[in-house]
């Protein structure tokens, strides 16, 4: 029982360099949801998909896009990789998006120099 | 503005003590309240979830809503060294179709 799996758990890029973060989830969940997480600043939400086909700004999206794939798959791209998006990125997913809990991935580890 | 605020800690309590993790949010017509686990290092773990005032218990785990009050609270019952972790309180707040964080508790439970 995978749950949310992301991939890759770590990386490091160099500044202006692009890249994808995936995520895919095996529990049929209609949303799914791109965190990062900085010391003392807690999860921050990046962008969110309520179902299939949608995509939303959470409260961080600058220098970021998505993509929902399909149900299972949702990833996140940085275009022009940036120090300050230094982070630990965590993918998650819940049954929908109201009043239900959201289950993590693991997270990747992403550095730039 | 939804806010959720927790206390960073740490939070230090011996082995087999009570420890009490305390969340205050800001918009009393909330809807459901969750309490994640992360050891460092590792992903959020959803522990409990709560949605009526009151309390509600899992094994060593008691959760606790008092929505006139806007406060949930975690109680840990004989605390064990395992349990020294950061806490995540995390509110879906009516009308607004998404959980929101608290920055977290830290606990450490010595042995």
């Amino acid at each position: 029982n995978a749950g949310v799996t992301q991939t890759p758990k770590f990386q490091v890029l160099k500044t202006g360099q692009s890249m994808t973060l995936q995520c895919a989830q095996d529990m049929n969940h209609n949303s799914m949801y791109w965190y990062r997480q900085d010391p003392g600043m807690g999860l921050r939400l990046i962008y969110y998909s309520a179902s299939e086909g949608t995509t939303d700004k959470g409260e961080v999206p600058n220098g970021y896009n998505v993509s929902r794939l399909n149900k299972r798959e949702f990833s996140l791209r940085l275009e022009s990789a940036a120090p300050s998006q230094t982070s630990v990125y965590f993918c998650a997913s819940s049954v929908t998006e109201s009043n239900q809990p959201q289950h993590f991935g693991d997270g990747t580890r992403l550095s730039i120099l | 503005q939804k806010e959720v605020e927790q206390n960073s800690g740490p939070l230090s309590v011996p082995e087999g003590a009570i420890a009490s993790l305390n969340c205050t949010y800001s918009d009393r017509v909330s809807q459901s309240f969750f309490w994640y686990r992360q050891y460092s290092g590792k992903s959020p773990e959803l522990i409990m979830s709560i949605y009526s005032n009151g309390d509600k218990e899992d094994g060593r785990f008691t959760a606790q809503l008092n929505k006139a009050s806007q406060y949930v609270s975690l109680l840990i019952r004989d605390s064990q060294p395992s349990d020294s972790a950061t806490y995540l309180c995390a509110v879906n707040f009516s009308g607004f179709q998404k959980l929101v964080f608290g920055t977290g508790t830290r606990l450490l439970v010595s042995p």
